[in-house]
């Protein structure tokens, strides 16, 4: 069964750093893309980036480039999402997701990252 | 940038109603369009991909259709378990995927 299992809520400060994870089991890891989508309090989903754990190879949306970095460690089956300096608009619910020939087919239950002084 | 539109942006109806949604996109897509459910406080969950294949385990009463720039997602006879906000989404091979703005759908 493939499980999508992210880390727990956040609340932050402007300026800090953080770091989540979303760890996957059940399937083959390091040969199919997986990757990060934002949903914004009472807002629709925007696809952030992804990442293909074998050789790290990582793409990015171009709405979002630079603001964080998509990392992975292949020999746990965990993929990372980075912020270096937090901003208040980057509160929202992260998702990761599973990506298989053109959809995401199994989603992580979401992190939820407040941002706030 | 290909841009999507959804139509309605909200919806009440009747238990047992046909429900249509339609996605459109700016330019041509050919049939690189799937659809998400999402339920409120929970993740997306695949519906549709490829503009008309139902994912496995979705039940029979969600169909797609459509190509080109005009798709629809159907629900045959809405159930009570239907409330939610339905996504499409659109992908290419840059990668480049773009979501439209969602339609919530509730009971009458």
């Amino acid at each position: 069964e493939v499980q999508l299992v992210q880390s727990g809520a956040e609340l932050k400060k402007p300026g800090e750093s953080l770091k989540i994870f979303c760890k996957a089991s059940g399937y083959s890891f390091r040969s199919q893309w997986i990757g990060w989508v934002r949903q914004m309090p009472g807002k629709g989903l925007e696809w952030m980036g992804m990442i293909y754990p074998d050789d790290s190879d990582t793409k990015y949306s171009q709405s979002f480039q630079g603001q964080f970095t998509i990392s992975v460690d292949k020999y746990i089956n965990t993929i990372y999402l980075q912020w270096n300096s937090l901003k208040a608009s980057d509160t929202a619910m992260y998702y990761c997701a599973r990506f298989h020939v053109g959809y995401f087919d199994f989603w992580g239950q979401g992190t939820l990252v407040t941002v706030s002084s | 940038d290909i841009q999507m539109t959804q139509s309605p942006s909200s919806l009440s109806a009747s238990l047992g109603d046909r429900v249509t949604i339609t996605c459109q996109a700016s330019q041509d897509i050919s049939k690189y369009l799937n659809w998400y459910q999402q339920k409120p406080g929970k993740a997306p969950k695949l519906l549709i991909y490829d503009a008309s294949y139902v994912e496995t385990g979705v039940p029979s009463r969600f169909s797609g259709s459509g190509s080109g720039t005009d798709f629809t997602l159907t629900i045959s006879s809405l159930q009570p378990e239907d409330v939610a906000t339905y996504y499409c989404q659109r992908y290419d091979n840059v990668p480049s995927f773009t979501f439209g703005p969602g339609t919530k759908v509730d009971i009458k």
